[in-house]
């Protein structure tokens, strides 16, 4: 069974940082990019970003409103994505989700976001 | 960036009524889009892929049409557990974008 379990979620002040991990299970991790989108209380999904497979490079992608600020890594012994928030603002509390993105496999394309893990609460607030 | 814009953000339904929610791209995302529900409380799941692709699981009464710019979602015989929060996503290119969602209620 595929399987994505987020952790590290929790109260944090203005200005400080926290780092979010989601591990995987059940696939060939490798072949995946990873994404991270998040939820604000009432508000609709919103992207956060993303990182390639290491066969495209194993580069990240931000939304504007991060960029700078967080960033993404993956642990391929592991099996492990990451998610590290710096200088964090109150506009950042929401649920964070981890998903299974995009794979290229051969010739074959599997289309992405097909799997979501349960979610971490992240509240920034003094 | 890519927009995506959802219509309707709302709607009112009766259970067996059939519905039909938008997405436009403000450019070409050939089939790169994904519909996702959301119920309180939950994570979203993944009902259509590659923009007309049933997900494995979910019932057949959800159905996805469209390429390029415009895309629907359309509910057949709406079911109780059907009320929901809807979501489009592009993933043709980055900055990958939703749209704003539409919550389908109980009339």
């Amino acid at each position: 069974e595929v399987q994505l379990v987020e952790s590290g979620g929790g109260l944090v002040q203005p200005g400080r940082s926290l780092r979010l991990s989601c591990t995987t299970s059940g696939f060939t991790f490798g072949d995946y990019a990873m994404t991270w989108v998040r939820q604000a209380p009432g508000k609709g999904l919103e992207w956060v970003g993303s990182i390639r497979s290491q066969a495209f490079g194993g580069t990240p992608e931000y939304d504007a409103s991060v960029q700078g600020r967080f960033s993404i890594s993956r642990d391929e012994s592991k099996r492990i994505v990451y998610l590290q928030m710096n200088s964090l603002k109150t506009e950042d509390t929401g649920v964070y989700y981890c998903l299974r993105d995009s794979a290229m496999v051969g010739y074959y394309y599997y289309y992405g976001m097909d799997v979501w893990g349960q979610g971490t609460t992240v509240t920034v607030s003094s | 960036d890519i927009q995506m814009t959802q219509s309707p953000s709302s709607l009112s339904a009766s259970v067996g009524d059939r519905v039909t929610i938008t997405c436009r791209a403000s450019q070409d995302i050939a089939n790169n889009l994904g519909w996702f529900q959301q119920t309180p409380g939950k994570a979203p799941k993944r009902l259509i892929y590659a923009g007309f692709n049933l997900q494995s699981g979910a019932p057949s009464r959800f159905s996805g049409r469209g390429s390029g710019t415009e895309f629907t979602l359309t509910i057949s015989n709406l079911q109780p557990e059907d009320f929901a929060i809807y979501y489009c996503l592009q993933h043709n290119s980055y900055p990958r974008t939703f749209g704003q969602g539409t919550k389908v209620e109980i009339k």
